[in-house]
């Protein structure tokens, strides 16, 4: 069965304590990776898109890798803005449709 | 701006009642979806639309209707026969189906009184 397990489930940093966030997934063929950012009551909002293993993507203090098991989203010296919840979704060959994981829910502090 | 709009933000039903959610959007995408999310559960896909006056069922379509008269919208209709609507629900756009990158609109939240 296709699955999609994020982890941790939350995560609490100290501003400018760099760490990372694991996506790994178990489906039948990869077509693509996305991560999404999501504030309390709001829609997600895109982030990356990642299509084959070895692939990274960065947008300011956030970096998207891709393995052949799982996705990391790296964040450097992050900021208190940086607190959301981060969901990873995959687009597996042979479904209609994409995985949600349940997220991770992360919090910066001043 | 191109974006994805919900309204309400916030909707509180009656049981017994059937109440409509409406999603527009003018990123001319064909595709459109419904998702649900509870808490400590991934989106589970509610319906989805690839072109105008098609749609199907998604994971949890039970007690859910949908219709796609225009490209720019796709409401859902949240019925009676919905035991437990209460929920966060987002709806979501792309250029093809399940082929590119989903767009979410902001939300609206369903309280069922």
């Amino acid at each position: 069965e296709d699955q999609v397990t994020q982890s941790p489930e939350a995560l609490r940093l100290q501003e400018g304590e760099s760490s990372s966030l694991n996506c790994s997934y178990t489906v039948s063929g990869l077509r693509g990776l996305f991560w999404y950012r999501q504030d309390p009551g709001k829609g997600p909002e895109f982030l990356f898109t990642l299509y084959s293993a070895g692939e990274e993507k960065e947008k300011e203090r956030l970096k998207a890798t891709l393995t052949k098991k799982e996705s990391f989203l790296h964040i450097t010296a992050p900021k208190p803005e940086d607190s959301a919840t981060y969901l990873c979704a995959v687009w597996a060959s042979g479904t209609y449709k994409y995985i949600f994981g349940t997220g991770t829910r992360l919090k910066v502090l001043a | 701006d191109g974006g994805i709009t919900q309204s309400p933000k916030y909707l509180f039903r009656k049981e017994g009642q059937n109440v409509t959610l409406s999603c527009e959007q003018n990123l001319n995408h064909d595709a459109m979806y419904w998702y649900r999310q509870d808490p400590g559960q991934g989106l589970r896909l509610i319906y989805y639309s690839q072109i105008v006056n098609d749609f199907q069922k998604g994971d949890i379509a039970e007690g859910y209707s949908v219709s796609r008269e225009k490209k720019e919208s796709f409401p859902l209709t949240v019925t009676s026969a919905q035991k437990n609507p209460t929920a966060f629900y987002l709806c979501a756009s792309s250029r093809g189906l399940f082929t590119d990158t989903q767009y979410f609109g902001p939300g609206t939240r369903l309280t069922v009184l």
